[in-house]
């Protein structure tokens, strides 16, 4: 079955420190995943997309197949990145659905 | 451009009743998906719905469903309420036809559900 796991409920670091949000996935095809982010009292919106290999804020997320992981890095932390970090995959081949892990609570401190 | 609007916002319930949600898209968006979301389980993904049609479906039973209109505007629905069913529900509305992966899914502020 598919599933995405964030081992770290919370990570706490000072500005200017790198980040790394780890994602582990278990999805039988190929997988499609995604970062959602959530900052305090504003709605959950698309961080960025494996397929799209951007990198957005100064946050990059590289696929590792072997090691199933999706894990999000930013070499230096800003205060405004403290949010709900939430890792995704899309099912696909029949019906499609967003499989979330639990999040994970990134807090920057100055 | 208005974003995605769900009402109510907060809504108490007691076991056994239903209740229906709403969630208005973004103007020009024709898909629909529902989450829901709590402490323990997490996000869960309900149903999505595009052109009137429900497209795809999660793991929930069918006291869970749903509809869209015409205009886009979606409906979900739970009859028989559990206590199990206190979440939070959040709608996201995406663009065209290509579905979840491309599209990118635009988040309501959700409709807080609690059964007592």
């Amino acid at each position: 079955a598919q599933r995405v796991t964030q081992p770290e409920k919370l990570l706490s670091v000072f500005k200017g420190a790198p980040v790394e949000l780890k994602c582990n996935y278990s999805y039988s095809g190929s997988p499609e995943l995604f970062w959602y982010v959530q900052y305090s009292r504003q709605r959950l919106q698309l961080l960025l997309r494996h397929i799209s290999r951007e990198s957005i804020k100064g946050f990059t997320a590289d696929l590792n197949k072997g090691e199933t992981s999706f894990h999000l890095k930013k070499p230096f932390a800003q205060e405004e990145d403290s949010a709900m970090y939430y890792c995704a995959l899309i099912t696909q081949g029949g019906s499609e659905k967003l499989v979330f892990g639990k999040g994970m609570k990134l807090t920057v401190n100055p | 451009k208005a974003g995605v609007t769900q009402t109510p916002r907060y809504l108490i319930k007691t076991r056994g009743q239903q209740v229906t949600l709403s969630c208005s898209p973004i103007s020009g968006h024709r898909s629909v998906s529902w989450y829901q979301q709590t402490p323990g389980q997490g996000l869960q993904f309900l149903f999505e719905y595009f052109s009137e049609t429900q497209r795809n479906k999660g793991n929930f039973p069918g006291r869970f469903s749903g509809r869209q209109f015409s205009n886009s505007r979606s409906e979900m629905n739970v009859s028989t309420l559990e206590l199990g069913d206190s979440a939070l529900y959040l709608c996201a509305s995406s663009l065209s036809a290509r579905g979840l992966v491309t599209d990118t899914q635009y988040f309501g502020p959700g409709t807080r559900l609690t059964v007592l």
